[in-house]
């Protein structure tokens, strides 16, 4: 079975400027989660997705941050624009929809911002 | 009230000892409890989970110990190799998201 597939694996960029990271999920997994995780700190949840809608985005600084979800399949995170605390790894993740579901990690995308 | 506190921080352990990672949450309505390994360069994957009706799992040399009434899990891990140094974090599932502690860098001695 294909685990998470995520894209780029690394990036820098300047600040101000704009990126996008791409996920693919585990085929046949309803739900997807884009997350953050800055050094040495667990994982923040930005945005949770089922199928194509948004569950939950509380968390997602929304006047940079933006995730699409077309077709309920791959997803794309952008942050536009970026600034020097946006320096993280983003991971994409996905799981079956239900209670007890375990949550599958993407290798994740490493940014840095200078 | 989202929150998973998690410790130590970081641990150091000779191979063949029994490294214990602790973590403690608020939230009466978490319901799952992963524990994941992340090790440099890669993303977190899942190690072993319990659900808050079972006291103790057991999966080869990890085993999760949980106390729904202090509100308190932890991790073992028997005969601890070098190989186990990464990082390790608790979660817990609420609703439809998960909730991770902050890690524990874990280093195992030769």
């Amino acid at each position: 079975e294909a685990g998470v597939a995520q894209s780029p694996r690394y990036k820098i960029i300047e600040k101000r400027q704009s990126v996008a990271f791409w996920c693919n999920p585990i085929s046949g997994h309803a739900t997807l989660y884009w997350y953050q995780q800055i050094l040495g700190q667990g994982p923040k949840l930005l945005i949770q997705f089922q199928n194509n809608g948004v569950v939950d985005d509380s968390q997602l600084p929304k006047d940079r941050f933006s995730a699409e979800r077309l077709k309920g399949v791959d997803s794309t995170l952008k942050i536009q624009p970026a600034k020097l605390e946006d320096s993280a790894v983003y991971l994409c993740a996905s799981s079956l929809s239900g209670v007890n579901t375990e949550a599958f990690f993407g290798q994740g995308t490493r940014l840095t911002v200078v | 009230q989202q929150q998973v506190k998690q410790s130590p921080q970081s641990l150091i352990v000779q191979k063949g000892g029994i490294p214990i990672i602790n973590c403690a949450y608020e939230n009466t309505a978490f319901d799952y409890f992963p524990w994941y390994q992340q090790f440099p360069g890669k993303g977190p994957a899942l190690l072993i989970a319990i659900r808050p009706d079972v006291s103790e799992k057991k999966e080869g040399r990890f085993t999760i110990s949980f106390n729904k009434s202090a509100k308190q899990f932890s991790l073992h891990i028997m005969d601890s190799q070098p190989g186990d140094s990464a990082t390790y974090f608790c979660a817990a599932r609420g609703g439809q998201n998960f909730v991770f502690g902050p890690g524990t860098r874990l280093s195992v001695l030769p």
